[in-house]
């Protein structure tokens, strides 16, 4: 039972460009969230994506966007990327049918990008 | 607001010794408390849950009790080894109807000493 994969793993881009992150629920998900961790801090909530909506958004600007596919796969994209953004994004995985002491968040490995 | 707030790191440890990491939390509701782990290299790792008021979770000898009079939900482990170095995060979820949307502690590093 394959769990929630990431890729890339790693990525380096430069202040400006524009970056796609990509994440595959574990098996029998069908929600999809997003979230940034920076160095040394806990995980904060970007958004979360159900029926190839987003559900809910957390506190972050415009700039970050996503998309989820019929597969229940997802995209996390951010343009004009600042230095700020450089943290590991992870991606996490549950079922909304499920009930919710059965279905805790499912993690990815998560991409670390660094923006130069 | 919702807020978790842990004891700062890194908590160092000899192989053998009690651990205990301090949680407490801030909620308007009746949240469900968590706690993960995140081993070096890897995303975060579901390691125990409680769900109400006196749950205890348990999972991998560690421990955890949520208590509402002192908002609280600290980890104990009786002998820890040198495989539970990690980072170790507080959650709590105060939403009913699902579960995506975890408020999160600062993350505890504890480190294992053979």
């Amino acid at each position: 039972d394959a769990g929630v994969t990431q890729s890339p793993t790693h990525l380096i881009k430069t202040r400006g460009q524009q970056v796609t992150l990509r994440c595959s629920p574990k098996s029998g998900h069908d929600t999809v969230s997003w979230y940034q961790q920076a160095l040394g801090q806990g995980p904060q909530f970007i958004f979360q994506y159900y029926e190839e909506e987003e559900r809910q958004r957390g506190n972050f600007p415009d700039r970050f966007s996503g998309h989820q596919f019929p597969n229940y796969s997802s995209e996390l994209n951010v343009n004009a990327l600042l230095l700020g953004d450089s943290a590991l994004y992870l991606c996490a995985s549950s079922s909304l049918v499920s009930p919710r002491s059965d279905s805790p968040l499912h993690f990815g490995n998560g991409t670390r990008l660094t923006v130069t | 607001g919702d807020s978790v707030t842990q004891m700062e790191g890194p908590v160092t440890l000899s192989e053998e010794a009690f651990l205990t990491i301090n949680c407490t939390y801030t909620a308007t509701g009746y949240p469900s408390l968590f706690w993960y782990v995140q081993y070096p290299g890897e995303g975060l790792q579901l390691l125990l849950k409680a769900t109400k008021a006196d749950d205890k979770g348990s999972n991998k000898g560690f421990e955890a009790t949520y208590r509402k009079e002192t908002t609280s939900f600290h980890l104990e482990k009786g002998s820890v080894q040198v495989s539970d170095s990690a980072v170790y995060f507080c959650a709590l979820s105060d939403r009913k109807d699902s579960n995506y949307q975890l408020i999160w502690g600062a993350g505890t590093k504890l480190i294992i000493k053979p």
